[in-house]
C-alpha cells in the first residue's frame, strides 16, 4: 500500500532563517506532487505541484520553492523564511494515469516563524 | 482561480441529526471530490463525484451535484461527535491539481 511521509511533523524557525521540508511517497511510482499552505482557521492553499522528476509548477508567486530530486521526493524550501509563512504544510500525492486526481496527503507540518 | 465555496462556514448539531454543507464553484468541472479533515491533521478523501452523476452514496455520506448551478452538497446523516471535523469541496485545477475551498467546520455535540 502508498504512503507518505513529512518531516519534521513541527517546526519552529526565526525570521530570515532557511526553510526546508521533505515528502517521500512509497509503494507507487511516477505519482503527481503537492505542497499546499493553510493557515490558521483557513483553506488549503496550493503553492507546488509537479508531475516529473525537475518538472515543477508554482501557483503562488513568493519566497518559497520547490524540488523534485527524486520521483517519490518533494521538497519545500525557502532562502529567508517571512512571519507570514507560518502555517500548517500539507505534501499529497495522486496517481498520474487516472485523468481524475484523487489526492492522498500526508499528516503536514506545523511551521512557526517567530 | 476557480474555486469552491463552502457554505456555512461553521455548522454545530447534536448527534443523531443531519447535517449538510453546501459548495459552490465558479467553472464547468468534469468532477467534485469532497474531503475530510480533523484537527491537526492532513486531509482524507471521502467521496468523488462525476459531471455525469447527480448522486452518489457512501456509508452515512451523500452528494449531490448540480452542474446547471455549479454547487454541489455533501450530507451526513445521524451524525456522531467522531464527524467533527472540517470538510472541503475540491474542483479541478491546472488538468492535474485540485483547488480547495475554505471548508465547513461541523462540531458534533453528544
Amino acid at each position: 500500500s502508498q504512503t507518505i511521509h513529512q518531516w519534521p511533523a513541527t517546526l519552529v524557525q526565526p525570521v530570515g532563517s532557511p526553510l526546508s521540508l521533505e515528502c517521500t511517497v512509497e509503494g507507487t511510482s511516477n505519482p503527481n506532487l503537492y505542497w499546499y499552505r493553510q493557515a490558521a482557521g483557513r483553506g488549503l492553499q496550493l503553492l507546488f505541484y509537479s508531475v516529473g522528476i525537475g518538472q515543477i509548477s508554482s501557483e503562488v508567486p513568493q519566497n518559497l520553492s520547490a524540488s523534485r530530486p527524486q520521483d517519490r521526493q518533494f521538497i519545500l524550501s525557502s532562502k529567508k523564511l517571512l512571519l507570514s509563512d507560518s502555517g500548517f504544510y500539507l505534501c499529497a500525492w495522486s496517481e498520474r494515469t487516472s485523468g481524475i486526481y484523487e489526492q492522498y496527503f500526508g499528516p503536514g507540518t506545523r511551521l512557526t516563524v517567530t | 482561480s476557480q474555486q469552491g465555496e463552502e457554505d456555512p462556514q461553521a455548522l454545530s448539531i447534536q448527534e443523531g441529526e443531519n447535517a449538510t454543507m453546501n459548495c459552490s464553484y465558479k467553472t464547468s468541472i468534469n468532477n467534485l471530490q469532497w474531503y475530510r479533515q480533523n484537527s491537526g491533521r492532513g486531509l482524507v478523501h471521502l467521496i468523488l463525484i462525476r459531471s455525469n452523476e447527480r448522486e452518489k452514496h457512501s456509508g452515512r455520506l451523500r452528494v449531490t451535484l448540480d452542474t446547471s448551478k455549479k454547487s454541489s452538497s455533501l450530507l451526513i446523516t445521524a451524525s456522531r461527535a467522531a464527524d467533527t471535523a472540517s470538510y472541503f469541496c475540491a474542483t479541478p485545477w491546472a488538468s492535474t491539481a485540485l483547488i480547495f475551498g475554505k471548508g465547513t467546520t461541523l462540531s458534533v455535540s453528544s
